[in-house]
């Protein structure tokens, strides 16, 4: 069975500061992984993903993550937090391959806030 | 290229009133999700469909909870009997393949429920 644990349900950064959300992952299969942002009253939007090529993945709006094997870890980071960023993040883990029994589950979420 | 669109954004009904949310996917996307998101989580799927066919309802409470996906178009979820615990937000989403946990998900806005 697969599972993600996000630690930290609230972290809160200075603008301007390190943005670092930590996401750790359980799964008997090689993963898919992902990092999905929501907005306030909107609908998730992918940030980016690791579908096992390079364990550095970029993604949108200056974020990346780094896939960890040896640490089961999928941690979100960007250097510097704008207040822009300031929303809800999930990391998910997803079966590999092609399969009817595929499915994406989803961590708790971290809520960022942003102080100025 | 229009999003994933979500019908009503939000809604308030009285317990045991029934309620039918619509979701309309990007077009050309095979596979459509149903989610349920509780406040301060992230979302729990409820049932998948990959064209007409729905794949992966194990988690859809079957006894008040129904859903279509006519012509692998357009999906409704209902509830009927809605019950105070049914308060959350109705996610919606879309993916362009079927069956590929590697797949990004287009998420829609959202349907939130109050039931009084």
């Amino acid at each position: 069975a697969q599972s993600v644990t996000q630690l930290g349900s609230h972290v809160s950064v200075s603008e301007g500061a390190l943005v670092l959300l930590r996401c750790n992952y359980s799964s008997s299969v090689p993963p898919y992984l992902f990092w999905y942002v929501q907005y306030p009253n909107q609908g998730l939007q992918l940030l980016l993903k690791y579908t096992s090529a390079a364990t550095l993945v970029k993604g949108i709006n200056g974020f990346e993550a780094e896939f960890k094997k040896s640490e089961t870890s999928f941690h979100l980071t960007k250097p510097s937090a704008h207040m822009s960023d300031a929303a809800e993040y999930f990391c998910a883990v997803s079966t590999s391959g092609y399969s009817s029994a595929s499915k994406i589950i989803f961590g708790s979420g971290t809520r960022l806030s942003i102080r100025p | 290229e229009a999003g994933v669109v979500q019908s009503p954004r939000y809604k308030i009904i009285e317990k045991k009133q029934p309620v039918a949310f619509w979701c309309n996917p990007i077009s050309g996307h095979n596979t459509l999700y149903w989610y349920l998101q509780n406040l301060g989580q992230g979302p729990e799927l409820l049932i998948r469909y990959e064209n007409e066919e729905a794949v992966d309802d194990s988690q859809l409470p079957k006894d008040r909870f129904s859903a279509e996906r006519l012509k692998g178009v357009d999906s409704t979820l209902k509830i009927q009997p809605a019950e105070l615990g049914d308060s959350a937000v109705y996610l919606c989403a879309s993916s362009p393949h079927s069956g590929s946990g590697a797949d990004t998900q287009y998420f829609g806005p959202g349907t939130r429920l109050t039931v009084l």
